[in-house]
């Protein structure tokens, strides 16, 4: 398995303002995930984080509303930029299991970030 | 472009009942399936993790089944218990989809004392 935190768990924030993100991964991963999930809706992924290179975007998602940092193997954020009320959301960060080749293609989450914009 | 879909959205067992909550995938070409557990507020727990060669996968008194060419997967949970109560989700990951995971919009579940 694999042992993530996320910071902050839950914010509060205005309209047009940004927020950082950040999840700490308790050993090294090659690969970061991080999802999304809207009021009612399920899980999207955003984007795919690797070290050492630029993240991988899913289709509706752009690096300059969602910008992703990913500066070694244990350690990702995300940013939501210019935020609206319909970026209100949990944002939960992603890893593979850690425990060998057997729980690699089993894949764990963060607590979640739960942010409100108003 | 793959779509997961759960049935019922919402269902409420009292204490003690056996329950099954299903899940149904559009594309059978997946890798893996797994099933999560979501409390209010809180991230997901993994629960099971199914291989596209696998049928089955059991852990304590949830067991989860595939049927890959007819798209569907079920959990099925013993003798429910109040802490069961929380959202399950189900999600595919697709053989040519990367490593994204396609997810269900989940069944609410509540077990009454």
């Amino acid at each position: 398995s694999a042992v993530i935190s996320q910071k902050p768990s839950r914010d509060i924030c205005q309209r047009g303002t940004s927020l950082t993100i950040q999840c700490q991964v308790d050993s090294q991963v090659t690969m970061m995930f991080w999802y999304r999930q809207q009021p009612g809706q399920s899980l999207t992924l955003i984007a795919t984080a690797n070290q050492g290179s630029e993240a991988t975007y899913e289709s509706g998602f752009v690096i300059d509303k969602f910008p992703i940092s990913r500066p070694n193997l244990t350690f990702s954020t995300l940013t939501v930029s210019n935020m609206s009320p319909e970026d209100s959301s949990i944002y939960l960060c992603s890893v593979h299991g850690t425990g060998g080749l057997g729980s690699y293609n089993e894949q764990f989450f963060g607590p979640g970030t739960r942010l409100t914009v108003l | 472009k793959q779509e997961v879909t759960q049935i019922p959205a919402a269902l409420s067992v009292p204490e003690g009942e056996n329950l099954v909550l299903n899940c149904s995938f559009t594309d059978s070409a997946i890798y893996n399936l797994q099933w999560f557990r979501q409390d209010p507020g809180k991230g997901l727990t993994s629960l099971l993790l199914i291989q596209s060669s696998q049928r089955e996968q059991t852990s304590g008194r949830l067991n989860a089944s595939l049927d890959k060419s007819s798209g569907r997967s079920t959990l099925y949970i013993a003798a429910s218990q109040p802490g069961d109560s929380a959202t399950y989700l189900c999600a595919v990951k697709d053989t040519g989809g990367g490593n994204k995971l396609t997810f269900g919009t989940g069944t609410q579940l509540k077990v009454e004392l």
